[in-house]
């Protein structure tokens, strides 16, 4: 079994749609949570950081934590078709570079016209 | 803006094959990585180096070594390219004491199809 499940999706939406991305992990050491946001042909690049529990938004991003549950989530409101963009999830038991972090596969996303 | 820049973007290269893949930073960061990207197995570390001459093995460094004679280039080495060596390889650096912990910023990525 992985550290970090992601559902790689393709996951399409018309323009406007609430959309919801997920993760589930199973290293409960983990206390660092990133969404990094990669277009095609382009590398990732980070989009929200949150420790430990709780919620963060960030204009039409949002991102929870349930550490209980080790599940984590990714809300994007009003979505846009420039929010087309493969979405991976990161985290980390500790602060630290990238030797640190553990990435799920990514979740593929289409915001339709 | 950081700027990570990964020199060859597509590279066609046949088995048996050494092959250099560059990646120069000019934002002065201390921390620098090599990562592959591969369908359903998403970004998995290769090797990574904290300072000048200093490297680290990653999660899958077999098949592959790094050079980091100058604190912003640090180059991925293929001795002997191999098939399942055909990948999107992605350069990333990492400022310690950063705000934001877990940031790592990413080059392009080098699209390498070993034939």
């Amino acid at each position: 079994q992985k550290e970090v499940e992601q559902d790689p999706g393709p996951l399409s939406v018309p323009e406007g749609a609430i959309v919801s991305l997920n993760c589930t992990y199973s290293n409960s050491a983990f206390q660092y949570f990133m969404w990094y946001r990669q277009y095609s042909r382009k590398g990732p690049e980070l989009l929200m950081y949150t420790y430990s529990s709780g919620n963060k938004e960030d204009g039409r991003f949002t991102a929870q934590v349930d550490k209980s549950s080790k599940y984590i989530s990714l809300f994007i409101r009003d979505s846009q078709p420039s929010d087309s963009a493969t979405y991976l999830c990161a985290m980390s038991g500790m602060a630290g570079g990238g030797n640190k972090l553990t990435f799920g596969t990514g979740t593929q996303l289409k915001v339709e016209l | 803006d950081v700027k990570v820049t990964q020199s060859s973007r597509y590279l066609v290269k046949r088995t048996g094959e050494k092959v250099f893949l560059e990646c120069v930073q000019d934002m002065d960061h201390e921390n620098m990585f090599w990562y592959r990207q591969d369908p359903g197995l998403g970004l998995r570390l290769i090797y990574f180096s904290y300072d000048v001459k200093m490297k680290e093995k990653g999660d899958i460094p077999e098949g592959y070594s790094v050079s980091r004679e100058k604190k912003e280039r640090f180059s991925l080495i293929l001795e002997s390219a191999s098939t399942n060596q055909t990948s999107m390889y992605l350069c990333a650096t990492h400022r310690p004491g950063q705000a934001s912990p877990g940031e790592l910023f990413f080059g392009e990525g080098s699209r390498l199809t070993v034939l």
